[in-house]
C-alpha cells in the first residue's frame, strides 16, 4: 500500500535549519508530485510547495522565498524539505502528501505521518 | 492568493444528525476543491475531491456540492467516529490554500 514515512521530530535554534525526509513506497515513485503542508499548533494547515519527483521541478508558497528548498532522491525514493533561518512561528508540524493523480494540482490522497519541528532559543 | 472561508468555525451535533459545512472561495476555481477530515494528532484525510468525488473507502454518508465559488460539505446521519475537524483546500493554482477549519463536536 501506498506509505509515506517521515522522519522524527526535531528541536533547532531560531537562525538554524531543519531537513525533513519523507519516504515513499508502494507506488512508482516518479508517477506523483510530493506536497509539503505544515501546521502550528492549533492552527489550520498551510500549503508550502510542491516537486516533481522526475524533473526535481519545484513550487512554493511566496512567504518561503529565499528559505525553502525540495529535493528528492530517486535511488532512495526519498524526498527532502530544507527550510533555512528558522523563526519561532516556524514551529509547527510538517507533512508531506501525494498529489492524486500524480499532479502539481491535485487533491492529497497519501499523507505522511507528520514531522514536529519546534523552533526554540 | 485565493482565500477559502469556511463556515461555521465550530458546530456542536448529535449521532443520527445532518450537518453541513460551506466553504466560499475569493475567486473562482471551478471544481478543484476538496475536504478533508482531521483528527487530534493525526494527519488530514481526504474525503471529497473535484468538489464531489468521494474518494475510496469513505463512506457514502459524506457527500460534496458546488462550483466556482461556493462549495457544500454534508455528512448525513452523524457517527460516533465523525467527530473531526473539517477544512477545504483549493488545488486550482498556488499558492494551494486551505480553509481555516470546522471543529465538529458532540452535542
Amino acid at each position: 500500500q501506498v506509505q509515506l514515512v517521515q522522519s522524527g521530530a526535531e528541536v533547532k535554534k531560531p537562525g538554524a535549519s531543519v531537513r525533513v525526509s519523507c519516504k515513499a513506497s508502494g507506488y512508482t515513485f516518479t508517477g506523483y508530485c510530493i506536497h509539503w503542508v505544515r501546521q502550528a499548533p492549533g492552527q489550520g494547515l498551510e500549503w508550502i510547495g510542491w516537486i516533481s519527483p522526475d524533473s526535481g521541478g519545484i513550487d512554493f508558497a511566496q512567504k518561503f522565498q529565499g528559505r525553502v528548498t525540495m529535493t528528492r532522491d530517486t535511488s532512495i525514493t526519498t524526498f527532502y524539505l530544507d527550510l533555512s533561518r528558522l523563526k519561532h512561528d516556524d514551529t509547527a508540524v510538517y507533512f508531506c502528501a501525494r498529489g492524486i493523480w500524480g499532479g502539481a494540482y491535485d487533491a492529497y490522497d497519501a499523507w505522511g505521518q507528520g514531522t514536529m519541528v519546534t523552533v526554540s532559543s | 492568493a485565493i482565500q477559502l472561508t469556511q463556515s461555521p468555525s465550530s458546530l456542536s451535533a448529535s449521532v443520527g444528525d445532518r450537518v453541513t459545512i460551506t466553504c466560499r472561495s475569493s475567486q473562482g476555481i471551478s471544481n478543484t476543491l476538496a475536504w478533508y477530515q482531521q483528527k487530534p494528532g493525526k494527519a488530514p484525510n481526504l474525503l471529497i475531491y473535484s468538489a464531489s468525488v468521494l474518494q475510496s473507502d469513505v463512506p457514502s454518508r459524506f457527500s460534496g456540492s458546488g462550483s466556482g465559488t461556493y462549495f457544500t460539505l454534508t455528512i448525513s446521519g452523524l457517527q460516533p467516529e465523525d467527530f473531526a475537524t473539517y477544512c477545504c483546500q483549493q488545488y486550482n493554482s498556488s499558492p494551494h490554500t486551505f480553509g481555516q477549519g470546522t471543529t465538529l463536536e458532540i452535542k
